[in-house]
């Protein structure tokens, strides 16, 4: 089965603080992705990665980076975190026909 | 912009069949996807429609019309483990753009 495997289920964090989202697939997919998702938005797109070292800008990249050094690891970074990115984080990742999203359980982020 | 719209929440009684509609407004198209999401679990897939016409998979079935932008998701004798949110999504090159999702909240 594919697993894909986010750190962190719940973080508490405050305004001001860096935080890392860390995600991990064991599937050897070319392609991952950082999703978040808040009520009555659905999921919005922030960064996706089709490669080692590639990046791409989604929907709402602003006030987030990303780092994909290796294959199986993707990770979000907010370098100044603030109340407004309190949401649901979701990591997906898929083969690179993009045939099927894997999601992992998703990072509950509270900033304060 | 990418426009795909999805009605915000459906009711329906155990054994009965619904119809999720989904209606979409995109720069292109690859394909479009039905993801179900129980409350505070991860999206899992359900469908992927490439081609025009049904495909069926046990209860879910999945209908494509790319000349309408049109898709719908029919879920057949419905059961109380089908409440859920139900996601669709376009493919558009190498990522996925999500509608909103639809509650489905089914009564015994």
């Amino acid at each position: 089965d594919v697993k894909v495997t986010q750190s962190s289920r719940y973080l508490v964090k405050r305004t001001g603080e860096k935080v890392f989202l860390e995600c991990v697939q064991d599937m050897d997919h070319e392609n991952m992705f950082w999703y978040r998702q808040d009520p009555g938005l659905g999921l919005r797109l922030i960064y996706f990665s089709y490669d080692v070292k590639m990046k791409e800008k989604g929907d709402i990249p602003e006030g987030y980076s990303v780092s994909r050094e290796k294959k199986e690891r993707f990770s979000l970074i907010l370098e100044s975190a603030s109340t407004n990115q309190t949401s649901m984080y979701l990591c997906a990742s898929s083969p690179q026909g993009i045939e099927e999203l894997f999601f992992g359980e998703g990072s509950r982020l509270t900033v304060l | 912009g990418q426009n795909i719209d999805q009605p915000t929440e459906m009711t329906a009684t155990e054994g009965a069949i619904v119809q999720i509609n989904c209606t979409y407004q995109t720069s292109g198209f690859n394909g479009l996807f039905w993801y179900q999401q129980h409350a505070g679990e991860a999206p899992t897939f359900l469908s992927y429609n490439v081609l025009d016409g049904l495909e069926e998979k046990g209860r879910f079935s999945s209908f494509l019309s790319r000349s309408k932008g049109y898709s719908y998701l029919l879920l057949k004798e419905l059961q109380m483990k089908d409440s859920a949110s139900y996601l669709c999504a376009v493919r558009l090159y190498s990522t996925l753009t999500f509608g909103k999702g639809t509650m489905l909240l089914v009564s015994p």
